[in-house]
């Protein structure tokens, strides 16, 4: 089967960091997406992880261990912005995109 | 911005209703997606297009019918829902590069557009 964890909510301070962790199962892999969605609006693509290891971009990372069915979403610096749902999102073939149920993250001054 | 764009944004039906959706992609992609946005509810995958044909159907309901008349539009016609179906709908696209299955097949990013919130009756 086909499955993806990540935690309901989160809560962090502005200019702290924030790791959001995500777990899947999978019987084919394909690559592992975040996304950012702002209440009542699209998701936007983050980062796209297919390889073991770290992508940074900017204020944020994203890590990725196939062995262990895991990946993580960091944010440096946090900012009010940033107050957002974060989907970790796994492919399992022909864009087939798996979602979690999103995180949402609150940040307070 | 992400050149995805959906109509229409709001929409209250009746069970009795038909209406359509619709999405647009000025992305120059080729595959195109419907996605259901439940409340607190992972996203779900409804419907894959790629270059104009239907590549996946995720044992979604006969009461909601894809059309892709080509590469850059998508329609979702809606008939007889239920409360339940009550949901935000997002359209994806993406360039839709390699074969749709097997060797050499890719994910790609996708784009979403806005969503039409839909609420039934």
């Amino acid at each position: 089967g086909q499955n993806i964890d990540q935690p309901t909510e989160m809560t962090a301070t502005e200019g702290a960091i924030v790791q959001i962790n995500c777990t899947y199962q999978t019987s084919g892999f394909n690559g592992l997406f975040w996304y950012q969605q702002h209440a009542g609006e699209a998701p936007t693509f983050l980062s796209y992880n297919v390889l073991d290891g770290l992508e940074e971009k900017g204020r944020f990372s994203s890590f990725l261990s196939r062995s262990k069915g895991y990946s993580y979403l960091l944010l440096k610096e946090l900012q009010m912005k940033d107050s957002a749902s974060y989907l970790c999102a796994h492919s399992g073939g022909y864009n087939k995109l798996i979602f979690g149920a999103g995180t949402r993250l609150a940040v307070h001054p | 911005e992400t050149g995805v764009t959906q109509t229409p944004r709001h929409l209250v039906m009746g069970m009795t209703n038909k209406k359509s959706l619709k999405c647009e992609q000025h992305l120059g992609h080729n595959a195109m997606y419907w996605y259901k946005q439940s409340a607190k509810k992972p996203l779900e995958l409804m419907f894959v297009y790629s270059l104009e044909e239907r590549v996946e159907n995720n044992s979604v309901p006969s009461r909601f019918s894809p059309e892709c008349p080509n590469s850059s539009h998508l329609f979702l016609h809606l008939h007889t829902l239920q409360p339940e179906d009550s949901a935000l709908y997002l359209c994806a696209s993406s360039q839709g590069r390699g074969p749709p299955s097997g060797p050499g097949s890719f994910t790609d990013t996708q784009y979403f557009g806005p969503g039409t919130r839909l609420t039934v009756l």
